[in-house]
């Protein structure tokens, strides 16, 4: 079965572009949770979708979006890119909804960086 | 403030030898708990998953779980060079998101 996977890996913005990376959660899952990972703050949970609704959001700001396809593919939005937006974006894919328990398989991840 | 601690480390251990990795949690409530394993540049890989006090064992892997006392361990029995990476450990706290710690480092050493 194959896993999760995220396009592009990597990405190159200048401050105040926009982008828009892509999810797609093992064949099944249906629900799909966004991370930050950065050096200083660890991994930090920014949203989960399931059946096409965001189900929890943490804490980042508006500028930070998502959805959810009925295919299950999610995609996040950044916009107005900031340097600390710099990160590798982690998508993480789970039967049913993480808070009820369901283990989490990540991708392999999309590497910002912000210029 | 939910949190998880795990110390930073490295924890140094040798080739052949049990490496334990310790996570506290701050939510009584807690219900859910997770080991993720991350090599340098890649993504966090799913070890095991624990529900209910006790012992788990997957492998040399045995996951600990005290809700009592807040406190959730990985054991890696039989450490090899190749075990060295970061240790995330993941927590559910109500219900919701998964709160990750920041991670323990592991060096074994030939």
């Amino acid at each position: 079965k194959a896993g999760v996977t995220q396009t592009p890996r990597y990405l190159i913005k200048t401050r105040g572009q926009q982008v828009t990376l892509s999810c797609s959660p093992i064949s099944g899952h249906r629900s799909v949770s966004w991370y930050q990972q950065t050096p200083g703050q660890g991994l930090q949970f920014l949203f989960e979708y399931f059946s096409e609704t965001q189900r929890n959001k943490g804490n980042f700001p508006g500028r930070f979006s998502g959805r959810q396809f009925s295919n299950s593919r999610s995609e996040m939005n950044v916009s107005t890119l900031e340097l600390g937006d710099s990160a590798l974006y982690l998508c993480a894919s789970s039967l049913g909804l993480a808070g009820v328990g369901y283990e989490q398989y990540f991708g392999p991840g999309t590497r910002l960086t912000v210029t | 403030q939910k949190e998880v601690e795990q110390n930073s480390g490295p924890l140094s251990v040798p080739e052949g030898a049990i490496a334990s990795l310790n996570c506290t949690y701050s939510d009584r409530g807690s219900q859910s708990f997770f080991w993720y394993r991350q090599y340098s540049g890649k993504s966090p890989e799913l070890i095991m998953s624990i529900y209910s006090n006790g012992d788990k064992e997957d492998g040399r892997f045995t996951a600990q779980l005290n809700k009592a006392s807040q406190y959730v361990s990985l054991l890696i029995r039989d450490s090899q060079p190749s075990d060295s990476a970061t240790y995330l450990c993941a927590v559910i706290e109500g219900y919701s998101t998964l709160t990750f710690g920041k991670g323990t480092m592991l060096l074994v050493s030939p």
